[in-house]
């Protein structure tokens, strides 16, 4: 399995604060994306990062991707309480190939 | 954008008795539609994947005679729960993709499925 493991499992940080949680894969990938999932309910995709990418910004989102040492990082600046949630990061290898979500990080922002 | 529904949001139900739930595309035809569970604190895990017309796959562990998926249309897949159990108890989240390519999967809401 290429279930990718994020750390830490949870962060609790003061609203205004940066948030950076990390993701670690196994094998190669074609893409890694972002979700964020909000108590019980559906995800929401953040941001797609592909394998000849280094970084990608969206709005106060920035993700970056090491594909040598196979792992993803996703920083939320500037930090609302809106964005207390889960983070997921999800790899593939492309194609018709399966979308693998790691282990998650819960992100608590403290207004 | 692509939005996806789920049907029931949540349901609770007797042990041994069989569960549906319905997954629709709202705007846009999926060719293809993914089923996945989701226990507490966990992250999500496919239970199968489904094309329209043709039979799921599922994944490994995952006993294809107990949750029955059915993809008639374009537009719906629906999960059958057979005489569920306790440890079925779980969040079930279903999604579609527009096309062939497999990242690019758009999320419905999810049904919260307890077994009493």
């Amino acid at each position: 399995s290429q279930q990718g493991e994020e750390d830490p499992q949870a962060l609790s940080i003061q609203e205004g604060e940066n948030a950076t949680m990390n993701c670690s894969y196994k094998t190669s990938i074609n893409n890694l994306q972002w979700y964020r999932q909000n108590s019980g309910r559906g995800l929401v995709h953040l941001i797609l990062i592909r394998s000849n990418e280094r970084e990608k910004h969206s709005g106060r989102l920035r993700v970056t991707l090491d594909t040598s040492k196979k792992s993803s990082s996703l920083l939320i600046t500037a930090s609302r309480a809106a964005d207390t949630a889960s983070y997921f990061c999800a790899t593939d290898a492309g194609g018709y190939q399966k979308v693998t979500f790691g282990t998650g990080t819960k992100l608590q922002v403290i207004p | 954008g692509a939005v996806v529904s789920q049907h029931p949001s949540w349901v609770i139900c007797k042990s041994g008795t069989s569960v549906k739930i319905e997954c629709r595309s709202l705007d846009f035809q999926a060719t293809t539609m993914f089923w996945y569970r989701q226990f507490p604190k966990q992250s999500l895990m496919l239970m199968a994947t489904s094309n329209e017309g043709s039979k799921a796959t599922y994944e490994q562990g995952v006993e294809k005679d107990k949750f029955l998926i059915n993809h008639a249309s374009l537009t719906l897949s629906t999960l059958t729960v057979t005489s569920a159990h306790p440890e079925d108890s779980s969040f079930y989240i279903c999604s579609a993709t527009t096309h062939g390519s497999y990242n690019e999967q758009f999320f419905g809401p999810g049904t919260r499925l307890t077994v009493l």
